[in-house]
């Protein structure tokens, strides 16, 4: 098993549907981020859990929402979405506990196209 | 503001080739500084940080950084590259035991012919 895998790789979905992004982090960290990644900007922090609480949250449409049913998992919502939606998203996760390392460790990405 | 730059879009090396990315940043406290590795289709892979004491940082892949406060820099170096090496690499700043609050740069795609 890989440190933090992200499900789908790939997704299309039209405006009006409604979908979901899964990560899974298998370290044993206690924060999970989801971040999107658009061409030529820089990465957007979309989201942060820490102990399963919502730390974060920043000014993200509510066409997104979050879940993080526990330590080890995290989805991302997707509904009603919009074109200028069409990313990638990527998952990390990190331990922020115990001895600091500030090392954010990142899935491979779903990649979004909202048509 | 806070905020990180890359100044260079995209750079061409051959390879066995000299590298080095530059890395600007403005932040108001302490700042902890990273660079991060994409290769294509992956997600972002930590290279090297630093955090306090020696400015000159070594990471894995045989990359180095150095910490040049005067300057607001924290510029990426590595003196022969592979072609593997072809990536893109992002430069990061945060506070001190913040990893939420990580500012990143827009990237810079690195191609290495042979």
């Amino acid at each position: 098993e890989t440190g933090v895998t992200q499900t789908p790789r790939h997704l299309v979905m039209g405006m009006t549907n409604k979908k979901s992004l899964k990560c899974e982090q298998h370290l044993g960290h206690n924060a999970m981020y989801w971040y999107k990644q658009s061409a030529k900007k820089p990465l957007e922090l979309m989201f942060v859990y820490s102990l399963e609480e919502r730390v974060e949250n920043n000014s993200v449409p509510s066409r997104f929402s979050p879940e993080c049913p526990n330590s080890s998992h995290l989805f991302l919502h997707l509904h009603t979405l919009q074109p200028e939606d069409s990313a990638l998203y990527l998952c990390a996760s990190s331990l922020t506990s115990g001895e600091y390392t500030g090392e954010l460790f990142f899935g491979e990405g779903s990649r979004l196209t909202v048509l | 503001a806070q905020s990180v730059t890359q100044p260079d879009i995209h750079i061409t090396v051959s390879e066995g080739a000299s590298l080095e990315l530059r890395c600007n940043y403005s932040y108001g406290a302490t700042p902890y500084l990273f660079w991060y590795v994409q290769s294509p289709g992956q997600g972002l892979q930590l290279l090297l940080k630093y955090f306090s004491g020696d400015t000159l940082v070594q990471g894995i892949k045989g990359f180095e950084a150095e910490f040049k406060r005067s300057q607001s820099s924290f510029n990426l170096r590595k003196p022969s590259v592979h072609w593997s090496d072809a990536a893109e690499y992002f430069c990061a700043v945060g506070a001190w035991y913040n990893t939420d609050k990580l500012i990143f740069g827009t990237g810079t795609r690195l191609q290495v012919f042979p």
